[in-house]
């Protein structure tokens, strides 16, 4: 079936450094790619999203770039603050609903 | 200000015990979801509605019955659960194809 590679499972970055997440997808039909912050007892939060006809987007310091050919995508946090601190969750869309979710990262940002 | 509300936010039951969780949005979205999560766990796709049918069920099992019995409203019987079942519960609605969900705070179930 369908899934997503999700790594690392961990990150530890200091504040004000630049923090990686990535991704790999199975379905090659998959067309839209959001990325979700959960924070400890809350719900996810949607903080930013890509469609497969874009390589690229940006949201002040968070980014994710997409590379269909190798079905990979990735988020990028500059400027690492202590409230990014959570965990991290990409996202699939496979299908017309279905959304596979990556196995999630946990954030630890070090004042 | 969340969009999605879901009640109740903690629910603790018995296993013979038969109980509702509701989901309510009023966006517009013509789709709802619901999901399973278990601590340090992504959350586990169950069920989906699209415009008020039943879409998806990623073979749940029969204990658990969801109904949507308007565009606003979702609602996910309980009956004989397993205390496996306990996990955090999340609805979620979106306005369509391929268009980015928004998560209720979700229910906290507990099976004694």
């Amino acid at each position: 079936g369908e899934n997503v590679e999700q790594h690392p499972s961990t990150l530890s970055v200091q504040e004000g450094d630049s923090a990686v997440i990535k991704c790999t997808y199975s379905d090659s039909a998959s067309n839209y790619f959001p990325w979700y912050k959960q924070e400890l007892g809350k719900r996810p939060q949607l903080i930013i999203d890509i469609r497969s006809n874009v390589g690229e987007k940006k949201d002040q310091r968070i980014a994710v770039t997409l590379n269909k050919t190798a079905k990979h995508f990735s988020l990028h946090i500059t400027e690492t603050q202590p409230e990014d601190s959570a965990v991290y969750f990409c996202a699939a869309l496979s299908g017309t609903y279905k959304y596979i979710f990556g196995t999630g990262t946990r954030l630890k940002v070090l004042a | 200000d969340t969009e999605v509300t879901q009640t109740p936010k903690h629910l603790v039951m018995g296993m013979t015990n038969k109980k509702s969780l509701k989901c309510e949005q009023h966006m517009g979205h013509r789709a709802m979801y619901w999901y399973k999560q278990k601590a340090k766990k992504p959350p586990e796709l169950m069920f989906v509605y699209s415009y008020e049918k039943l879409s998806i069920n990623e073979s749940v099992p029969s204990r658990f019955s969801p109904e949507c019995p308007n565009s606003s409203l979702l609602n996910l019987h309980l009956h004989a659960l397993q205390p496996e079942d306990s996990a955090l519960y999340l609805c979620a609605s979106s306005q369509g194809y391929p268009q980015p969900q928004h998560f209720g705070d979700g229910t906290r179930l507990s099976i004694l």
